[in-house]
């Protein structure tokens, strides 16, 4: 999801689903992405990365997909849980990547709402 | 291990009025960075520090100064604050790998709620 302004994408799953969260990036250049989750009133914190050499990468629970023919990611949460509530961002480097410092640009957020 | 610290949490300006936001890392990260969020967007750049002695803009500079003051700490400053920058201020620091592969995680603070009236 993308953000469009006040109104933020919204994901309701019921706790024990799956969730699958989007993103479409911009630069086919981009060789790294990265998922954020932010908590109500906490700053975002790191989930996964993936780099363009990659189509799937898996952690704890989740997993990223990255299809660079059309330049879209997926985030997949197994068995959402109450505590995955959040918003989730992804993020892609914003060139010169390399030339100093680590700059991302953020996509804006997809909600995620776990129902009991 | 604190992480990222930013001070203070909450904060009301009237117009015109000057404040500096605070921030400090414990990681012995190289590179740190300020962030605003505003409602249902996305995080944009205000400035970055990409070592200490260097500052550089980002997306949305105007109305900003930073200072890097030494290798744990980064203020943002606002001169003279307009209602426009009214927003949550993240501040977010990395450790910039020059090996092979580029560690390329931020971590962040736990933000500073600003509002200007």
């Amino acid at each position: 999801g993308e953000s469009v302004g006040l109104h933020l994408p919204t994901l309701s799953v019921q706790e024990g689903d799956n969730s699958i969260i989007n993103c479409a990036y911009s630069n086919s250049a981009s060789d790294y992405f990265i998922w954020y989750k932010q908590e109500s009133g906490k700053g975002p914190q790191f989930i996964i990365d993936i780099r363009s050499n990659m189509d799937k990468r898996q952690g704890q629970r989740v997993t990223v997909l990255l299809n660079k023919t059309v330049k879209h990611l997926s985030l997949q949460i197994a068995a959402t849980q109450p505590g995955d509530s959040a918003v989730y961002f992804c993020a892609e480097p914003w060139f010169p990547i390399k030339a100093a410092g680590n700059k991302l640009t953020f996509g804006g957020g997809t909600r995620v709402l776990v129902k009991p | 291990n604190a992480g990222v610290t930013q001070t203070p949490k909450f904060q009301v300006l009237k117009t015109g009025q000057s404040m500096t936001l605070q921030c400090a890392q414990d990681m012995n990260h190289n590179s740190m960075y300020w962030y605003r969020q505003d409602p249902g967007m996305g995080l944009r750049l205000i400035y970055y520090s990409a070592s200490e002695g260097t500052t550089d803009k980002g997306e949305v500079p105007n109305g900003y100064n930073v200072s890097r003051l030494n290798k744990r700490e980064f203020s943002l400053r606002l001169e003279s604050a307009a209602p426009s920058q009214t927003s949550v201020y993240f501040c977010a620091s990395s450790a910039l790998d020059r090996g092979l592969v580029t560690n390329e995680k931020l971590f962040f603070g736990s933000g500073t709620q600003l509002s200007v009236l």
